[in-house]
């Protein structure tokens, strides 16, 4: 089974709206980390936020939002008023001690068009 | 700020030959890792190392190899290249494994 799955391949959103990318998790672990990573077209891996799942609260970094629903294992990513700048590919990963506390694991993607 | 290091970014090999993929970081990292990515399928762990001496498989380890003799570098070897290790590699590095991820700029590997 993955243990990280992001349904929509591809979002399309018009400039200035909010957008959620899915993601959702498995894991049996009580002690997981989640992170969301931007990938534009020129190919460099961008760190955009983090979620722990003893967190309170959703985590927040400027116009990036973690909507974090631990009893149905999502965490999804909302990006506020949407730039052109954030046309990207959008990676959920998950690290939890499955075996070992140091392998991060990566959903396949979503492809995000902002359109103007 | 150097960060991670990856040379070369472009490499064309033919079936059978060798080669080394190079990573460095200047963090004092413990933690380093190899993913390979490819189309619809996000990234895949290849190998990893939680500190100087010790290496560890990932998900698609077969066809690779590690080592990890300093704290600075991880270098990837391919023994023998196959067509079906056509990707982009990416090495990354965290101060431990909890952390997040450093990515270098990735490698993009033809094998023909």
């Amino acid at each position: 089974a993955q243990k990280i799955t992001q349904t929509q391949p591809g979002m399309f959103v018009q400039e200035k709206e909010a957008v959620t990318l899915d993601c959702t998790y498995d894991t049996s672990d009580p002690s997981y980390g989640l992170f969301w990573y931007k990938q534009p077209s020129s190919g460099e891996m961008i760190f955009l936020i983090y979620q722990g799942s003893y967190d309170q609260q959703n985590a927040t970094e400027g116009r990036y939002s973690l909507n974090f629903q631990k009893a149905r294992k999502s965490a999804n990513l909302v990006i506020s008023a949407s730039q052109l700048g954030d046309s990207a590919m959008y990676f959920c990963a998950m690290r939890d001690s499955g075996g070992s506390n140091y392998k991060l694991t990566f959903g396949k993607g979503t492809l995000l068009t902002v359109n103007p | 700020n150097a960060g991670v290091t990856q040379t070369p970014k472009f490499q064309v090999l033919k079936t059978g030959q060798s080669m080394t993929l190079q990573c460095a970081q200047d963090m004092n990292h413990e933690y380093m890792s190899w993913y390979r990515q490819d189309p619809g399928m996000g990234l895949r762990l290849i190998h990893y190392s939680v500190g100087a001496g010790i290496t560890d498989q990932g998900e698609v380890p077969n066809g690779y190899n590690v080592s990890r003799s300093t704290t600075e570098d991880f270098p990837l070897r391919l023994l023998s290249a196959a067509p079906s290790q056509t990707s982009v590699y990416f090495c990354a590095s965290s101060s431990t494994g909890r952390e997040k991820l450093f990515f270098g700029s990735g490698t993009q590997l033809s094998v023909l």
